[in-house]
């Protein structure tokens, strides 16, 4: 069956700008997350969704950043006036019910910021 | 905080050679802890896991044992090939997320 799907796989903007990043969880997931890789580090908890809530936003960094998702599926990440800083690879994942459950990856957008 | 250390890589191995890759681990109560892979323009994926101490987790000849007298996850495969090259990632959960070491490059030459 499909994965976890990103769009777009890669995002080149321009510092200041606003960008939104899309997440397609596997069907029937209600639990959904999501990641920042940046270079030679291991992926950074961000926010975790349950249904269409955010459970924990514990790991958003500032207020620039925001995620949705209004029906319990599809989610995006919204990242206001990016900084060259942002730059790095985000990665959504979502698992059947709950994180005591196994989280599946999607391949991650890469956001660079000029 | 929760934290995972796993050695610093790259790694770089021959074919049918035996592979560790060294994880410890700080974190209070008990996690699950967790080896993910991300091979070359794929995902991160789940490799194995192990849920309480003394479990042992296995998967395509990777094996890894929950030592919380040593707080260690250490990866071990007997035999490796060309397509294990990749990165590995140990890990544990806590609450809602999971903790990742920075990761661990292993290349194997034919």
């Amino acid at each position: 069956g499909a994965g976890v799907s990103q769009t777009p796989s890669n995002k080149v903007t321009e510092k200041g700008k606003y960008v939104e990043l899309r997440c397609d969880p596997i069907s029937g997931h209600t639990a959904l997350y999501w990641y920042r890789q940046s270079l030679g580090q291991g992926p950074e908890f961000l926010i975790y969704f349950q249904g269409t809530g955010a459970a924990d936003d514990s790991g958003l960094p500032n207020d620039r950043f925001f995620a949705v998702r209004p029906e319990g599926s599809v989610s995006t990440l919204k990242i206001q006036r990016t900084e060259r800083g942002d730059s790095a690879v985000y990665l959504c994942a979502s698992s059947t019910s709950g994180p005591q459950e196994t989280q599946y990856f999607g391949p991650g957008t890469r956001l660079l910021v000029l | 905080g929760d934290s995972v250390t796993q050695m610093e890589g790259p790694v770089t191995l021959s074919e049918e050679a035996f592979l560790t890759i060294n994880c410890t681990y700080t974190a209070t109560g008990y996690p699950s802890l967790f080896w993910y892979v991300q091979y070359p323009g794929e995902g991160l994926q789940l490799l194995l896991k192990a849920t309480k101490a003394d479990d042992k987790g296995s998967n395509k000849g990777f094996e890894a044992t929950y030592r919380k007298e040593t707080t260690s996850f250490h990866l071990e495969k007997g035999s490796v090939q060309v397509s294990d090259s990749a990165v590995y990632f140990c890990a544990l959960n806590r609450d809602d997320k999971i903790i990742f070491g920075k990761g661990t490059r292993l290349h194997i030459l034919p």
